[in-house]
């Protein structure tokens, strides 16, 4: 059974720093693209960051970029947000999500997310 | 960046009733749109790929189509389980981006 366990959020003072971790279990995890996608309070999903199974290609969204990095450690089978220069609209609850593509073939579709990890920045 | 707009934001309907759910691209996404169900205080869960694959699970009557600019999710017959946020979300280009959600909530 495929399981992906999100931890690290909490409260954090607005331009501080905070690292997620989702370990990964019940599948090869290196065999698959990662993401993380986040929910504010009451709003819709917005995409963060991808990362394919070898850690060669990486993408993040126009909001996050320069402040936060993916990276991922395959012998851990754990994906990692390392989210610094925090601002109070990164409030939200960080969920990691599953590539549904196999074997280096991302297809940018999520088919397993975690329960989330809430972060909230705030003074 | 694709811009996709669900509508309407809210349904109002009873069990047993047709839900019909739109989502429309600010440009052709082809069939590459995805849709999910997310309820109260969960993660969000996969439904339908590639505009009308169903996902591994997924009751017979959710289906979906659409291509290019204009997509659609049925729900056939609503069960109470069904009442939920549905969202849509293209992996045509980076950024991967979603719709808004349309609520479908018990009338």
């Amino acid at each position: 059974e495929v399981q992906l366990l999100e931890s690290g959020g909490g409260l954090v003072q607005p331009g501080g720093s905070l690292r997620l971790s989702c370990a990964g279990s019940g599948f090869t995890f290196s065999n698959y693209a990662m993401s993380w996608v986040r929910q504010a309070p009451g709003k819709g999903l917005e995409w963060v960051s991808a990362i394919n199974g070898g850690s060669s290609v990486i993408y993040y969204a126009d909001t996050v970029k320069g402040r936060f990095t993916i990276s991922r450690d395959n012998s851990k089978n754990t994906l990692y947000l390392q989210m610094n220069s925090l601002r109070a609209e990164d409030t939200a609850v960080y969920y990691c999500a599953k590539d549904q593509g196999v074997a280096g073939s991302s297809k940018r579709t999520f088919d397993y997310w975690g329960q989330g990890t809430l972060v909230t920045v705030s003074s | 960046e694709i811009v996709l707009t669900q509508s309407p934001a809210t349904l109002s309907l009873s069990p047993g009733e047709r839900a019909t759910l739109s989502c429309r691209a600010s440009q052709s996404v082809s069939t590459y749109l995805t849709w999910y169900q997310q309820k109260p205080g969960q993660a969000p869960r996969l439904l339908i790929y590639d505009a009308s694959n169903r996902a591994t699970g997924i009751p017979a009557r959710f289906s979906g189509s659409g291509s290019g600019t204009d997509f659609t999710l049925s729900i056939s017959s609503l069960e109470t389980e069904d009442f939920a946020v549905y969202y849509c979300q293209q992996r045509t280009n980076w950024p991967l981006t979603f719709g808004g959600g349309t609520k479908v909530e018990i009338k």
